[in-house]
């Protein structure tokens, strides 16, 4: 069974960092592009940073860029999200994805994680 | 970045009923359209893909059709269960954008 679990969530003032990980199993993760999306509260969803099998691509939403990071450990099975200058519109659940299959390196996406929700408030 | 447009917002309707969700996109993403389902408290589900694949376990009364850049989720009759918010997402370009979604509700 393919599961993705993450955590690094929690409460964090504006300006200040997280690292998010999602911890991957039940399927060759070293093969596969993987990605991270957000949901703000009540809100939709928001694709945040996309990065392919190898690190050689990657990618991410203009309200993210040049403060998030996004990183893997194919020797962990770990897909990570360094997260700087926090905003408080970046509060949100934040979903590991993996594309259904390998060649859709854009999604499909399934499974979806259960999500780690971060917070930023002062 | 490719902007993708639901319509309605909310859709009202019954058990029974047919229910046409809209999704437009900015500039034409040939088929590379996918179709999310969400409900309440729970994790998004992969519906649709490629505009009209199911994935595994959607029944057939969910299908998907269009290209280029208007596509349609329809879902012939609605089921107690179909009742939640749909998100369509273009997998064309890097950035990834989903529409804003679609709320399914009860009459």
């Amino acid at each position: 069974e393919v599961q993705l679990v993450e955590s690094g969530g929690g409460l964090a003032q504006p300006g200040r960092s997280l690292r998010l990980s999602c911890v991957a199993s039940g399927f060759n993760f070293d093969d596969y592009a993987m990605h991270w999306v957000r949901q703000r509260p009540g809100k939709g969803l928001e694709w945040v940073s996309g990065i392919t099998w190898n690190s050689g691509s990657v990618g991410y939403a203009d309200s993210v860029k040049g403060r998030f990071t996004i990183s893997r450990d194919n020797t962990k099975n770990s897909l990570y999200l360094d997260m700087n200058s926090l905003r408080v519109d970046d509060t949100a659940l934040y979903y590991c994805v993996k594309p259904l299959e390998v060649w859709f390196r854009e999604g499909p996406f399934d499974p979806w994680g259960q999500g780690t929700l971060v917070t930023v408030s002062s | 970045e490719i902007v993708l447009t639901q319509s309605p917002a909310t859709l009202s309707l019954s058990p029974g009923d047919r229910a046409t969700l809209s999704c437009r996109a900015s500039q034409s993403i040939g088929s590379d359209l996918v179709w999310y389902l969400q409900k309440p408290g729970q994790v998004p589900r992969l519906l649709l893909y490629d505009t009209s694949k199911r994935a595994t376990g959607i029944p057939a009364r969910f299908s998907g059709s269009g290209s280029g850049t208007d596509f349609t989720l329809t879902i012939s009759s609605l089921e107690p269960e179909d009742f939640a918010v749909y998100y369509c997402q273009q997998r064309r370009q890097w950035p990834l954008t989903f529409g804003g979604g679609t709320k399914v509700e009860i009459k």
